[in-house]
């Protein structure tokens, strides 16, 4: 069993709908990343959490510690928001990723 | 799903010696690997991306020639911190894009450096 499980995998919306993305974990953590990778780049942090909610502009990420549960929604969304979008926990010394949901926005 | 492994885990060095980071791909090919660190209590940061025969591309503000990239196979790129110092205590993150499954990454456990 994985400690980090996002869902959905694989997600397609029209421009402008408003999209969710869920992750879930087992263990105990210090802080929350959500990461994000367009195509053919690297990973671009997007948010670091610990505990309420952060908001940047479309995106909004949110944190609920004592369900182990993190979603990362955007507003308004963009084709230019197409990418995959990876949950990450710090436990510890260690990371653990989910696997990344695969967002494809289209015009 | 696919494995990434890091060595070591965690190391403990002087300053001014060097450290070398393993990351391997154990069961799949990886054309691309990239490398990250993180500071205390901040976010991911990328410094660099190592394609398998080539240089590494590093990131704005990264010295390549303090932090030395090899990507000698498909399966291993390795970062050196040269004449290490207090100051590049951190964790050390890489991750590795399959050959088959492109912009799908897989993500190593993290390598802690502590320079006294």
């Amino acid at each position: 069993k994985n400690e980090v499980e996002q869902s959905p995998q694989n997600l397609t919306a029209q421009e402008g709908e408003f999209i969710t993305i869920n992750c879930s974990y087992s263990v105990g953590i210090s802080a929350l990343h959500w990461l994000q990778q367009h195509p053919g780049g690297g990973i671009v942090s997007l948010f670091m959490l610990s505990s309420g909610k952060k908001k940047h502009g479309r995106l909004i990420a949110t944190i609920n510690i004592q369900e182990k549960h993190s979603s990362l929604h955007i507003t308004a969304s963009h084709p230019r928001d197409s990418a995959v979008y990876i949950c990450a926990v710090e436990a510890g010394n260690q990371f653990y990723f989910g696997t990344g949901t695969s967002l494809t926005v289209i015009p | 799903g696919a494995v990434v492994s890091q060595h070591p885990s965690w190391v403990i060095c002087k300053s001014g010696t060097s450290v070398k980071i393993e990351c391997r791909s154990l069961d799949f090919q990886a054309t691309t690997m990239f490398w990250y660190r993180q500071f205390p209590k901040q976010s991911l940061m990328l410094m660099a991306t190592s394609n398998e025969g080539s240089k590494a591309t590093y990131e704005q503000g990264v010295e390549k020639d303090k932090f030395l990239i090899n990507h000698a196979s498909l399966t291993l790129s390795t970062l050196t911190v040269t004449s290490a110092h207090p100051e590049d205590s951190s964790f050390y993150i890489c991750s590795a894009e399959g050959l088959v499954i492109r912009n799908e990454q897989f993500f190593g456990p993290g390598t802690r450096l502590t320079v006294l």
